[in-house]
């Protein structure tokens, strides 16, 4: 069973700053997604990347999928309060469900 | 364009009661799928549906839980006798086709407490 492993788990900033959140995978990924959700709220669907070495921009979000397609990193430019949120990531299995990470929280502190 | 619409968003059971969690997918989306999801952790998978048909429940426990999308009517997650770890937070996602090739939305969850 493939595992996802989000870091860090937990991240605080202040506004204005970079960060980057990682997923990593013990088995190649096939389809990886990532997910923002805020608060009470279900996941939103960000970004989906497919082949080893592609890079996404959503604003000032940038997705990148590694050349072996077993990790990913989610890079956030001059961070905002409305970027807070569980970020996670997800990929399509053999059967084409979804198998989870458990998240990092971020929090932008104004 | 309403979007996927989870209720109540919050249900409060006793110890052995019943749980009826609701899901009307997006307009146009026939697939449904059901996902559990515990505090500072991801989603679970449960259960997949297309119209009164279940596809894959191997994430959805053998005893007590069961699923169903009618023909007409929103999509039904039943937990019986409910037991204290059946809290969670459970959503619904609906597609208007099959997961690999149609991106999922998500409603806002049912929050589930047991007491």
């Amino acid at each position: 069973t493939q595992l996802l492993e989000q870091s860090p788990q937990f991240l605080s900033i202040q506004e204005g700053e970079n960060l980057t959140v990682y997923c990593n995978s013990s088995s190649v990924f096939s389809s990886l997604q990532w997910y923002r959700q805020e608060p009470g709220e279900g996941p939103v669907l960000l970004v989906t990347v497919v082949t080893g070495g592609e890079v996404k921009k959503l604003k000032r979000l940038t997705f990148q999928f590694g050349d072996a397609r077993k990790d990913s990193s989610l890079h956030i430019t001059a961070a905002q309060p409305g970027d807070t949120g569980l970020y996670l990531c997800a990929n399509m299995d053999s059967n084409y469900q979804l198998i989870w990470g458990a998240g990092t929280k971020l929090i932008i502190k104004p | 364009n309403a979007g996927v619409m989870q209720n109540p968003r919050h249900l409060v059971r006793r110890r052995g009661q019943e749980a009826r969690l609701r899901c009307s997918p997006m307009k146009g989306h026939s697939h449904v799928y059901w996902y559990r999801q515990l505090p500072e952790e991801g989603l679970k998978f449960m259960v997949y549906l297309q119209k009164e048909n279940i596809i894959d429940e191997s994430g959805m426990p053998k005893e007590r839980f069961s699923a169903e999308f009618p023909k007409e009517g929103p999509s039904i997650l039943r937990i019986q006798q409910v037991v204290r770890g059946d809290s969670a937070a459970y959503f619904c996602a609906s597609s208007p086709g099959q997961m690999y090739n149609s991106p999922l939305h998500f409603g806002n969850g049912t929050r589930l407490t047991v007491t």
